[in-house]
């Protein structure tokens, strides 16, 4: 299957602080990229579909201001959690389809934020 | 909401077929069946999907019935390794009809020796 990257793979921040992820699509192109959240013990939410070249699309409930998605590529997709606080630590997930055909959507291998 | 309902837990013996229910009996025309499954800490990696039709690839065989209101994901030889959530996911697939997928709480498979 598909190769989908993020990093960092952890990072931990003060409260206040922002934070940069970043899911690369490595072996295909991706035009579309989403971003899930997963708490502890809890299945994977969705916040965001990432369009490339063209604003993200928010679910209801994720604050657009605070969870800014940058998808400048075809194959990179960044989500920047701002002024995060403690109950921004989470597990980040991306996932990324190809272009065409069924776009079978591949999962990042996740990134573990914890915020002080 | 998710549109599948799965049982939240299963055990398995090594070495024997594991065999995952799902139903979906709202499931539209055009959507397909979709399997994936997160072994603890890491992100979730694709199975196997299917709109119809039985589907069999390396990791497992998908059978969908002839209403398509439910499906099961088999196993052939469950391994210790096999020890993860599958999640069944009902989604539109192919163009820009969102593809998004809704996750449902899955069921955790326990593959025991």
């Amino acid at each position: 299957g598909a190769v989908v990257s993020q990093h960092p793979s952890w990072v931990i921040c003060k409260s206040g602080t922002s934070v940069k992820i970043e899911c690369r699509s490595l072996d295909f192109q991706a035009t579309t990229m989403f971003w899930y959240r997963q708490f502890p013990k809890q299945s994977l939410m969705l916040m965001a579909t990432s369009n490339e070249g063209s604003k993200a699309t928010y679910e209801q409930g994720v604050e657009k201001d605070k969870f800014l998605i940058n998808h400048a590529s075809l194959t990179l997709s960044t989500l920047t959690v701002t002024s995060a606080h403690p109950e921004d630590s989470s597990f980040y997930i991306c996932s990324a389809g190809a272009a065409g055909g069924t776009d079978t959507q591949y999962f990042g291998p996740g990134t573990r934020l914890t915020v002080l | 909401d998710a549109k599948t309902t799965q049982p939240t837990s299963m055990d398995c013996a090594e070495g024997r077929a594991a065999n995952l229910p799902c139903n979906h009996s709202t499931i539209s025309g055009n959507e397909y069946v979709y399997w994936y499954r997160q072994i603890h800490s890491q992100g979730p990696q694709y199975i196997i999907h299917g709109l119809k039709n039985n589907e069999t690839n390396e990791m497992a065989s998908l059978i969908i019935t002839e209403d398509r209101k439910s499906s099961t994901l088999i196993l052939p030889h469950a391994t210790l390794r096999d020890t993860a959530v599958y999640y069944c996911i009902v989604r539109v697939a192919g163009g820009n009809q969102g593809g998004k997928l809704i996750f449902g709480q899955g069921t955790e498979l326990s593959v025991k020796p």
